[in-house]
């Protein structure tokens, strides 16, 4: 079974720095697909990137991008110039293929936006 | 579009009751699910379906039932509720097609057990 591991339960950062997220998994799959989704208080789920493993290239969105390192399975999101609205909890989660794929998230960073 | 939708958003029961979790999508998804948020724990699924039709355990079904009423709605009910389901519960939705496609996600429903 794949697992999501999120090693850290809380980050601080500073309005405007930049701040990295780290999230490792494990899998015997080769295809697959990893993604952050935020949730603020509000609990709303929100979708903040994703990443196809069979490509190199990382992912960005706009001041969010990704360091996904296939071979140390590792998927790591940076936040750059952060923003009070940031303020949130970030979770990882991966997505085997086929069919029945299914969403396995990891338990969750709290991250907070010191002005 | 509403999206996903779940009724009730808060729900206190005794431990005994029963329940149902309401859940309706209106993005013509083939595919729903239904997770628990507990502290620390993250996001646990609890049943799936893949299809109208079909129904499939995940990783946390034990005092859970679904039902996939058509394509549009996905209910999960509490037969016998006990403490240990006190849970944020979130019902989500995706498009057939591929893994890469966008869950999307009800606003979640806080259940507490007593």
């Amino acid at each position: 079974a794949q697992t999501v591991t999120q090693s850290q339960p809380e980050m601080s950062v500073q309005e405007a720095e930049t701040v990295t997220l780290s999230c490792t998994y494990d899998t015997s799959e080769s295809d697959y697909y990893l993604f952050w989704y935020k949730q603020p208080p509000s609990r709303q789920m929100i979708l903040v990137i994703r990443q196809e493993a069979y490509k190199q290239q990382n992912a960005t969105e706009n001041r969010f991008s990704v360091n996904f390192q296939k071979a140390a399975k590792s998927f790591s999101l940076k936040i750059s110039d952060s923003q009070l609205g940031d303020a949130a909890m970030y979770f990882c989660a991966y997505r085997n293929t086929g069919a029945n794929s299914k969403l396995t998230f990891g338990k969750g960073i709290t991250l907070s936006v010191r002005p | 579009n509403a999206g996903v939708t779940q009724t009730p958003k808060f729900q206190v029961l005794k431990t005994g009751q029963s329940m149902t979790l309401q859940c309706a999508q209106d993005m013509n998804h083939n595919s729903m699910y239904w997770y628990r948020q507990d502290p620390g724990m993250g996001l646990r699924l609890i049943y799936y379906s893949a299809s109208e039709g079909t129904t499939d355990k995940g990783e946390v079904p034990n005092g859970y039932n679904v039902s996939r009423l058509n394509k549009r709605e996905f209910s999960l009910r509490l037969e016998s509720a006990a403490p240990s389901q006190t849970s944020v519960y979130f019902c989500a939705s995706k498009p057939s097609g591929s893994s890469y496609n966008e869950q999307f996600f009800g606003p979640g429903t806080r259940l507490t057990v007593l």
